[in-house]
């Protein structure tokens, strides 16, 4: 158990609906990543946040859009889904979001859009 | 632009070793991570280096040269419960971390 908590495990839902995926970082963390993971992309980095900020962004779709409140939760919102965005959804922590800090993963939330 | 190269799938005995390669060509360079991924888990991580040379923790080390752009993972005494997947990334500049697709390793008896 990597201490990142990611709710709801398993989402089922249809294509042009909305979802909101939700991550709580390890106690003392305060960096938050997410990532998507499909069969034929592999794990890709979408965007990271820091103490509330926006610090990085990726391959992350104009569809989908992340935050990071002031408690250090983030939540990941996809909206107007597609079949393609069925996949399985990271989160992941580390202390501070340098270089060389270790992520801890989370359980993942898999996304499955019929 | 980014590239991370792995071997799809390699199949080794148990009580060997393996030897999984990683080639990358990135947007700067600000170290390696190998990650272990069993099927629909999360990743869990192994190694970081980002100096030159073997890091060794316990049956499994990692090698680094940046000037050649290559990484290999060392996993000795294997174990059936090794047989997962073999994540490779690298931490570009901007704190974005970048995965290769992964080495399928499986242990056989």
């Amino acid at each position: 158990d990597s201490g990142v908590t990611q709710t709801p495990k398993h989402l089922i839902t249809a294509t042009g609906q909305r979802v909101t995926l939700r991550c709580s970082p390890r106690s003392g963390d305060l960096s938050v990543y997410w990532y998507q993971q499909s069969l034929d992309q592999g794990l890709q980095f979408l965007i990271q946040y820091y103490n509330g900020e926006e610090r990085a962004k990726g391959n992350i779709l104009e569809r989908f859009s992340a935050q990071q409140f002031p408690d250090l939760h983030s939540e990941l919102n996809l909206s107007s889904l597609e079949l393609g965005d069925s996949a399985l959804y990271f989160c992941a922590s580390s202390p501070t979001g340098t270089g060389n800090n270790e992520q801890f993963f989370g359980p993942g939330t898999r996304l499955t859009v019929l | 632009g980014q590239n991370i190269d792995q071997p799809t799938e390699m199949t080794a005995t148990e009580g060997a070793i393996v030897q999984i390669n990683c080639t990358y060509q990135t947007s700067g360079f600000n170290g390696l991570f190998w990650y272990q991924q069993h099927a629909g888990e999360a990743p869990t991580f192994l190694s970081y280096n980002v100096l030159d040379g073997l890091e060794e923790k316990g049956r499994f080390s990692s090698f680094l040269s940046r000037s050649k752009g290559y990484s290999y993972l060392l996993l000795k005494e294997l174990q059936m419960k090794d047989s997962a997947s073999y994540l490779c990334a690298v931490m570009e500049n901007g704190n974005k971390l970048v995965f290769g697709a992964g080495t399928i390793l499986r242990v056989k008896s």
